[in-house]
């Protein structure tokens, strides 16, 4: 079953407005996550690394502002898209590490289909 | 930034055929991931080869690893319509500091033909 769980899998906004992703570790605690972007046909983009309790890294040419990451806890991180344009309508993913005593392993949530009309 | 660049970036073949597919990377690594990703899907983890490993089996796949050439190439043999997917490789774009962020490169697109 999955580990990490992403909700809303499909959201559509209207242009102007924000819309709220949320990624969760389901059976983990996951101190860092990962927020992707892809564009039809492209490859995934890293937009920004999510850490527990602390301000996010972004990207270079990820917007901070426009993308706000909150890791309030440590199985929730969500992706609030503002003043959300047309431009913004994409496929958004999130990964977390889990943390083993043999090392790391990355779980990629289900992905998350934003449109903006 | 984009890690890794993959050839083809687009592969059609016969069903039962086998298809490589090719990854180089830009800098040193801890370990490379391949991900399958089915239209409009989220991702599907393959296989991981870790640097010190040269070749890797599972399944009909088989990954292997030129650390010297930064390099990687995933082989699905005896192709079924059911692997038509996109397929990603994945790399440790931060190695010594352990964050484990990946980052992908650029897909190769395989269609299966019945």
């Amino acid at each position: 079953g999955a580990v990490v769980s992403q909700h809303p899998s499909r959201v559509i906004c209207k242009s102007g407005t924000s819309v709220k992703i949320e990624c969760r570790s389901l059976d983990f605690q996951a101190t860092t996550m990962f927020w992707y972007r892809q564009f039809p046909k492209q490859s995934l983009m890293l937009m920004a690394t999510s850490n527990e309790g602390s301000k996010a890294t972004y990207e270079q040419g990820v917007e901070k502002d426009k993308f706000l990451i909150n890791h309030a806890s440590l199985t929730l991180s969500t992706l609030t898209v503002t003043s959300a344009h047309p431009e913004d309508s994409s496929f958004y993913i999130c990964s977390a590490s889990r943390v083993w005593h043999s090392g790391n392993t990355i779980y990629f949530g289900e992905g998350s289909w934003l449109t903006v009309v | 930034s984009q890690q890794g660049e993959e050839d083809p970036q687009a592969l059609s073949i016969q069903e039962g055929e086998n298809a490589t597919m090719n990854c180089s990377y830009k800098t040193s690594i801890n370990n490379l991931q391949w991900y399958r990703q089915n239209s409009g899907r989220g991702l599907v983890h393959l296989i991981l080869i870790r640097s010190n490993e040269r070749e890797k089996h599972s399944g009909r796949l088989r990954v292997t690893l030129d650390t010297s050439k930064k390099s990687s190439s995933l082989l699905i043999t005896a192709s079924r319509a059911a692997d038509t997917a996109s397929y990603f490789c994945a790399t440790d774009a931060s190695p010594t500091s352990g964050t484990y962020k990946y980052i992908f490169g650029t897909g190769t697109r395989l269609k299966v033909l019945a």
